[in-house]
């Protein structure tokens, strides 16, 4: 069964320093999705992405945060200067069609530590 | 006015019992109410939704029961069994966006 993928599992960071999450949504979806889930906190919205544009962001997604599909397979989270309080799990999801009704595939995430 | 709030946020059953989480919201526009599971380790996965124009949904043993009026949902989960042991967000969205916005989890133990 086609799954996202999600790489790495977990990456430890010292503040300030740069970080890329990768992952690879299953190849015939068209819609990606970043979220983020802080220890013990509820998942949270980061930011939707189309057709090489941003589509929607949340208040979370600032000027730190970028996303890219360098490729025809990857979807990249880059935060350009670390935080403590970036430290996360952050789940990547895709979707074979937009719109609320359709569901979003979640990876297994990468947990973020910032140190 | 974006929030979902979910209750309880523990839930231990006896194997064979009935699991029912409740999820609040006040933002009228929501349209779709997905239920995620989520194991350790793993990403939530899609369980069951439903939408605003029917009070109740069934897959299997999982029962969503929604009431528009009071702005609440929940899902039920009949016969537990310890596989069922996870948390379990509910969730809610905009027809306009693919934003989900999430509860805060509920943890399920199913003991045997």
């Amino acid at each position: 069964e086609p799954e996202v993928t999600q790489t790495p599992s977990h990456q430890v960071t010292q503040m300030g320093q740069e970080v890329i999450l990768r992952c690879v949504p299953i190849s015939n979806h068209l819609y990606f999705y970043w979220y983020r889930q802080i220890l013990g906190q509820k998942v949270e919205f980061l930011v939707s992405f189309y057709n090489n544009e941003i589509s929607e962001k949340s208040e979370i997604f600032d000027d730190q945060f970028s996303v890219e599909r360098p490729d025809g397979s990857n979807f990249t989270l880059k935060i350009r200067s670390t935080k403590l309080e970036d430290s996360a799990m952050y789940f990547c999801a895709s979707s074979e069609l937009a719109g609320s009704y359709n569901e979003q595939f979640f990876g297994p995430g990468t947990r973020l530590t910032v140190l | 006015q974006q929030q979902v709030k979910q209750s309880p946020q523990s839930l231990i059953v006896q194997k064979g019992g009935i699991s029912i989480i409740n999820c609040a919201y006040e933002n009228t526009a929501f349209d779709y109410f997905p239920w995620y599971q989520q194991f350790p380790g793993k990403g939530p996965a899609l369980l069951i939704a439903i939408r605003p124009d029917v009070s109740e949904k069934k897959e299997g043993r999982f029962t969503i029961s929604f009431n528009k009026s009071a702005k609440q949902f929940s899902l039920h989960i009949m016969d537990s069994q310890p596989g069922d042991s996870a948390t379990y967000f509910c969730a809610a969205s905009k027809g306009d966006t693919d934003k989900l916005i999430f509860g805060t989890g509920t943890r399920l133990q199913v003991f045997p």
